[in-house]
């Protein structure tokens, strides 16, 4: 594709559910990275992903938080029992190499009520 | 502790005017270091990038600087344009480890006609 997608671009839910952030890479970008950017703040790193693999989570906030990527493509960031305190725009990047520039999807607005 | 900080944190210029944005970092070993534009609702848009080795990189009205030794770096905006309004976000790499990408929580810029 042109860029990096991401779905949904809002998400609202409840305190307690379940939710899945989908991204989907530019072609060809081996290196994937997911970021939470709070309002007012700078995106804070999540996950980083070489291939199908989790090259390092340790941005993951606990363990209800949990991302994959099957075929080394598009990803999944899963967040079970949402807390308000999840709110936030979830973004995510891709890019050639790990020192390769990065290129964001428009991210996506998670609200918990 | 690895951090960025950008000054200020906000900044109003009347349009045709120049500014310059300031980074500081403690980021290390240092790998690279960036300079994002983010509109508002929109992923970071990468603007420039140096190594270790440049001190001057720029992008068509915008100039970034690196001073490797202070662990400063600035952003000059030329010839200020009413879609230069955008928060822009200093991103310093340590080497070795995509958790190491650290991002500052950017200036808020708004340009007035």
């Amino acid at each position: 594709g042109a860029g990096v997608s991401q779905t949904p671009s809002n998400k609202v839910t409840e305190k307690g559910k379940y939710v899945e952030l989908r991204c989907d890479p530019i072609s060809g970008h081996t290196a994937l990275y997911w970021y939470r950017q709070s309002l007012g703040q700078g995106p804070e790193f999540l996950i980083y992903f070489q291939g199908t693999g989790a090259a390092d989570d340790s941005g993951l906030p606990n363990d209800r938080f949990f991302a994959v990527r099957p075929e080394g493509s598009v990803s999944t960031l899963k967040i079970q029992r949402t807390e308000r305190g999840d709110s936030a725009v979830y973004l995510c990047a891709s890019s050639l190499g790990i020192y390769d520039t990065q290129y964001f999807g428009p991210g996506t607005r998670l609200t918990v009520l | 502790k690895n951090q960025v900080e950008q000054s200020p944190q906000s900044l109003i210029i009347l349009e045709g005017k120049n500014c310059t944005l300031q980074c500081n970092y403690t980021v290390s070993p240092f790998s690279n270091l960036r300079w994002y534009k983010q509109d508002t609702g929109r992923g970071p848009v990468s603007l420039t990038i140096m190594t270790f080795s440049e001190n001057t990189k720029s992008n068509g009205r915008y100039t970034a600087t690196l001073d490797a030794d202070t662990k400063q770096s600035s952003l000059h905006i030329t010839a200020s344009q009413l879609s230069d309004s955008a928060s822009y976000i200093c991103v310093v790499s340590a080497s070795s480890s995509a958790s190491k990408i650290i991002f500052g929580s950017g200036t808020r810029l708004s340009i007035r006609p």
